[in-house]
């Protein structure tokens, strides 16, 4: 596609409940990452896919939070167990390759709000 | 960790007068780079640094990377109400992971 997509743009959902965010990156870029901003921060790195498998997955918080790319494409994070500290904005980016010097190209993010 | 910290968290100015954002790694970096986030968008990039010392333009903004490549500065002359947004420095130390800074919000009064 043109850009990196993001579904759903907002998601609302109640402690303790299942919640699955989805990104689509620019067409042909093996490297994705998943970046979490709350309000006032900059984003804060989750993990990282070079093709179908995590390459970095150093900044997922807890075992609640895992991701998956299964065809080196669209990439699924998946939080478990909601909690409210979990709310903040999910971004997810790609860049061409992984290489160092790249452009990483955000998408425009999930809001979760979890009540 | 690595840790980056950016000063100042925000800026008012006036339109016309300059502004500078200045970002400190905790650790040597192999390169960093800048994003601007407008209000309710997604950060979009700017530039990226690699070698000690350098210094690059792009029209009104300037970027310099610190000779120990630990330390970097955004300067804006002259803002504009376009330049309203939040700015992000990125580094890398090593691998593809960036760490961002918790960015500088600027204002900009016409």
């Amino acid at each position: 596609g043109a850009g990196v997509s993001q579904t759903p743009s907002n998601k609302v959902t109640e402690k303790g409940k299942y919640v699955e965010l989805r990104c689509d990156p620019i067409s042909g870029h093996t490297a994705l990452y998943w970046y979490r901003q709350s309000l006032g921060q900059g984003p804060e790195f989750l993990i990282y896919f070079q093709g179908t498998g995590a390459a970095d997955d150093s900044g997922l918080p807890n075992d609640r939070f895992f991701a998956v790319r299964p065809e080196g494409s669209v990439s699924t994070l998946k939080i478990q167990r909601t909690e409210r500290g979990d709310s903040a904005v999910y971004l997810c980016a790609s860049s061409s390759n992984g290489g160092i010097g790249e452009t990483q190209y955000f998408g425009p993010g999930t809001r979760l709000l979890v009540l | 960790g690595q840790q980056v910290m950016q000063i100042p968290q925000y800026q008012h100015v006036q339109e016309g007068e300059d502004f500078t954002t200045y970002c400190n790694s905790s650790t040597t970096l192999s390169n960093i780079q800048w994003y601007k986030q407008r209000p309710g968008g997604h950060p979009v990039f700017l530039i990226q640094l690699v070698k000690s010392g350098e210094v690059k333009k792009q029209k009104r903004l300037t970027f310099q990377f610190g000779e120990a490549k630990k330390n970097s500065s955004l300067h804006i002359t002259a803002t504009q109400t376009t330049d309203v947004g939040t700015y992000f420095c990125a580094g890398r130390a090593s691998g593809s992971r960036l760490t961002f800074g918790e960015g500088t919000q600027l204002t900009v009064n016409p």
